[in-house]
């Protein structure tokens, strides 16, 4: 069985940075083509896909975001960080981790409960 | 920028049949954008139902189904259930990138 959690602050302040992690369980991020990611919503808002990372340590970025964001992994922990510098107060959301496995084209499968972080100061 | 657009919302009765679009900025949705759907209720994580277009999970009840129609990608509910009121969004893949839609509020009315 595949789970997701993420973990965080709740509160960050304007311009600090944010770091979240991805604890996984039930796959590993050495297997050829899985690949671990973060989606984020704002509140009452759409979802916006923010990070991807695979297997291999090929990394993917939304290209109105990728200044801000680093995503990175520790195969060995089961974890996988996204930071985001500079926070601002429109960056408040619910951020998600999510699985998926590039191979069988199912990029985004499994996703965990969320976490919502709050930007104000 | 590109932009995904979806329906802001829709109405379907009990039983009825429905579906779902999901359009790009950039021209024509095809099975190289590997359309993707999601179900999000109230308070809880979305639930993906479609991958590559037209693959389901083993949870994706059978009256969901995913297509490519008109140079969009579609999500149709077929028999609709009270329990299917929810958000759906789709999602895109775009050279290395991925966008999702503005979601669409489906009421089952």
């Amino acid at each position: 069985q595949i789970t997701l959690k993420e973990s965080g602050p709740t509160l960050v302040k304007p311009t600090q940075t944010l770091t979240l992690t991805c604890t996984f369980s039930g796959f590993s991020l050495s297997t050829s083509g899985v690949g671990v990611g973060w989606i984020r919503q704002p509140p009452g808002q759409a979802l916006e896909w923010l990070a991807l990372i695979y297997w291999d340590d090929d990394k993917r970025y939304s290209p109105s975001l990728k200044r801000r964001l680093t995503i990175t992994k520790d195969t060995s922990k089961n974890q996988v960080v996204l930071t985001m510098t500079n926070m601002d107060p429109v960056d408040t959301a619910t951020y998600y981790c999510t699985h998926g496995n590039d191979f069988v084209d199912s990029h985004v499968t499994h996703w965990g409960p969320g976490t919502l972080v709050t930007v104000s100061s | 920028q590109t932009v995904v657009t979806q329906e802001p919302s829709l109405t379907v009765s009990p039983g009825g049949t429905v579906t779902l679009t999901c359009a790009s900025s950039t021209g024509a949705v095809t099975s190289d954008y590997y359309p993707n759907w999601f179900q999000q209720k109230p308070g809880q994580a979305p639930r993906t139902l479609i991958y590559s277009t037209t693959n389901k999970h083993s949870w994706t009840p059978a009256r969901f189904s995913g297509s490519l129609l008109g140079g969009k990608a579609l999500l149709t509910l077929s028999g609709v259930q009270p329990e299917d009121e929810a958000d759906y969004y789709c999602l895109l893949f775009y050279n290395n990138a991925w966008v999702f839609g503005g979601g669409t509020k489906l009421t089952v009315l």
